[in-house]
């Protein structure tokens, strides 16, 4: 069964790099079918997505964090991760990753990891 | 503000039916872009309940569908059970965003 699951620091300083790892399991990252991707939940508000990455590395960025954001994959550790830079309060957020089905852009969840809450506060 | 609008909140007693909007605009559900549904129950990942406007995973009961037309799509939940509480988010396609965007959910109550 596929599991994926999110680590990293939950408490990050203002101005600095978060960093999130997701594991997989149950499925090879390498696969030509899927994608994967990270998804955030600021609290009280709606989910964003954040980017997506194929196995190959090539990757899809929301316009709106492009300038901030690098999704990369390990295909020998069947894991993907998250870079989110110059982070502030407004990234304090619930982020899940997930599989992602479809084509490049459009492609859509179909797992989700449980979600790491991610808090920026010095 | 999300892309796609949901009502905030519905309720219902066990065995009715209810239903859930989700109303987006030209460049994602009236574009023609699939609509899916998440469920997500209380401390657990969201899951996927229906994909590409009305299909079923396998595993959801069939007491779930979606329907979509013109800007709109629509959650069904018929047979309200009590383990249905949860929140559900309606998700597509944006092209003027050039991503996926999801609905602001909506938190089901069975009374």
């Amino acid at each position: 069964q596929l599991q994926l699951q999110e680590s990293g620091p939950g408490l990050v300083q203002p101005s600095e790099t978060l960093s999130l790892t997701c594991s997989v399991s149950g499925d090879s990252i390498s696969s030509d079918s899927y994608y994967w991707g990270w998804i955030r939940q600021p609290p009280g508000k709606g989910l964003e997505w954040i980017g997506s990455v194929f196995h190959t590395g090539y990757t899809y960025y929301t316009p709106s964090l492009k300038t901030r954001v690098s999704i990369s994959v390990d295909t020998s550790k069947n894991q993907f991760y998250l870079k989110l830079s110059s982070m502030t309060a407004t990234d304090t957020a619930l982020y899940y990753c997930a599989r992602l089905v479809g084509y490049a852009r459009e492609a859509h969840p179909d797992y989700w990891g449980q979600g790491t809450l991610v808090t920026v506060s010095s | 503000q999300s892309v796609l609008t949901q009502p905030p909140s519905v309720s219902g007693a066990p065995g009715q039916r209810v239903t859930i909007s989700c109303t987006g605009g030209n460049s994602n559900v009236g574009a023609g872009y699939d609509v899916h549904w998440y469920q997500r129950l209380p401390g657990t990942a969201p899951k996927l309940l229906i994909y590409a406007n009305t299909n079923r995973p396998s595993g959801v009961p069939d007491r779930f569908s979606g329907s979509r037309s013109g800007t709109s799509a629509s959650l069904a939940i018929s047979g309200l059970q009590a383990e249905d509480e949860a929140d559900y988010y309606c998700q597509s396609y944006d092209a003027s965003l050039s991503g996926i965007v999801f609905g602001g959910g909506t938190e089901l109550t069975v009374l």
